[in-house]
């Protein structure tokens, strides 16, 4: 079983309106990381956010943690049309892995 | 700045032949991943490297086999290939446990 799921799986947004993207995970962890995926490109990495932090700002992206829950959310502000992609979370499995979550898909009209 | 080079970018290969992925991770990074995704799917780690050993396995099928050479690079050889192998194949690095940098991928295609 995927160690992260994320919700929604499918977004679509106009430009200049926020996004929000969930994320949950089943064991404890470290970190968890958020990442980006243009269609069939490599992945991107945008933010980690350690165990110890609630918050952490990058741009215009903001990444909530709570580890009491288990989950993560990624917010993106002002969207552009160039912000469409995949985003996924992931989290650290093992000495050197990362689990993905499921993905959600961001489409940003113009 | 320095990319992980991947190659090569498309691979097209017949049922039960072998297929050999490379790649040149960022000078000076100590690890090496790689990940298969499918069609629409997330990706799905398979085996990494830290320092030329084997560090963590993951769903690798016995058909497919990996290594880390002397100058750090990676090959990740399959074996006996199968449709259901057709997917992008990402090799990734990083310095320590850190965030991961990703090369832009190697599409299969097994017909």
């Amino acid at each position: 079983s995927q160690q992260g799921e994320e919700d929604p799986q499918a977004l679509s947004i106009q430009e200049g309106e926020n996004a929000t993207m969930n994320c949950s995970y089943k064991t404890s962890i470290n970190n968890l990381q958020w990442y980006r995926q243009n269609s069939g490109r490599g992945l991107v990495h945008l933010i980690l956010i350690r165990s110890n932090e609630r918050e952490k700002h990058s741009g215009r992206l903001r990444v909530t943690l709570d580890t009491s829950k288990k989950s993560s959310s990624l917010l993106i502000t002002a969207s552009r049309a160039a912000d469409t992609a995949s985003y996924f979370c992931a989290t650290p499995t093992g000495r050197r892995a990362l689990t993905f979550g499921s993905g959600t898909r961001l489409q940003v009209q113009p | 700045a320095a990319g992980v080079i991947q190659s090569p970018r498309h691979l097209i290969k017949e049922k039960r032949e072998t297929a050999t992925l490379k790649c040149y991770p960022i000078p000076r990074h100590d690890t090496v991943y790689w990940y298969q995704q499918g069609p629409g799917q997330d990706p799905q780690f398979l085996i990494s490297f830290y320092e030329k050993m084997q560090s963590d396995k993951g769903s690798i099928p016995d058909r497919f086999s990996a290594q880390q050479f002397s100058d750090y690079h990676s090959e990740l050889n399959m074996s006996s290939l199968e449709l259901g192998d057709s997917a992008l194949y990402f090799c990734a690095s990083s310095r320590q446990i850190n965030e991961q940098f990703f090369g832009p991928g190697t599409r299969l295609t097994v017909l």
